[in-house]
């Protein structure tokens, strides 16, 4: 299947601040989809892009998709401590196969 | 309005022993897929059914098969368990076949082969 590179692997959040992370791949998807995962449940779609350059924005996420369609970034404003989880980027392939990044973890600044 | 629920939530297993995991899809869904997530992974891909057949499946051996059945839900059976199948299982539904990617997915059935 396609790999899906996110980066960073994990992060620390501080009440307030910006925080992005961004998901690369070495094929070209048509769709970009970010999941978020907390403790104990399953992903959820947070946003999903379809269109190369398009910029998505759902509350507080904002999520790009690359002009070059192997890359797309999210973005969270003024973080607060419930957005704490495992983000994951995904595209479908080969019909409605989803693949997934291995996640950004993000953590609360102690 | 029930999501996607999954049972069981937890189970132990031993190697050689065979598993079946269930989850009813979110209502109005038709299509359910399966996903292996090991511990600090991103979710895999297992396979895809709709109209009670498997119609799309990733780099998994044959140990892994499925069932759909006519009101929607389906199982994922494993047999001859291997160490390295203890993670946890995400069922996840959509409305047809589409490749928008849009999942709902369960909470997972979390699977420890000892």
């Amino acid at each position: 299947g396609q790999q899906l590179n996110q980066s960073p692997q994990s992060m620390f959040i501080q009440e307030g601040e910006d925080v992005s992370m961004n998901c690369t791949s070495s094929s070209i998807f048509n769709t970009w989809l970010w999941y978020k995962q907390e403790p104990g449940e399953g992903p959820v779609l947070l946003i999903a892009l379809y269109k190369a350059g398009e910029l998505t924005s759902n509350g507080r996420l904002t999520a790009q998709f690359g002009i070059t369609r192997k890359d797309s970034f999210l973005n969270i404003s003024a973080s607060i401590p419930s957005d704490v989880g495992i983000y994951f980027c995904a595209g479908p392939y080969a019909g409605n196969k989803l693949t997934f990044g291995g996640g950004t973890r993000v953590l609360v600044k102690p | 309005d029930a999501g996607v629920t999954q049972s069981p939530t937890h189970l132990i297993k031993t190697r050689g022993q065979q598993v079946t995991l269930r989850c009813s899809p979110k209502s109005g869904h038709d299509t359910v897929s399966w996903y292996q997530q090991a511990l600090g992974q991103g979710p895999q891909f297992i396979f895809q059914y709709y109209e009670e057949e498997e119609r799309q499946r990733g780099n998994f051996p044959d140990r892994f098969s499925g069932h759909q059945f006519p009101n929607y839900s389906s199982e994922l059976n494993v047999n001859a368990l291997l160490l390295g199948d203890s993670a946890l299982y995400l069922c996840a539904s959509s409305p047809g076949t589409g490749d928008t990617g849009e999942l709902f997915f369960g909470e997972g059935s979390r699977l420890t082969v000892l």
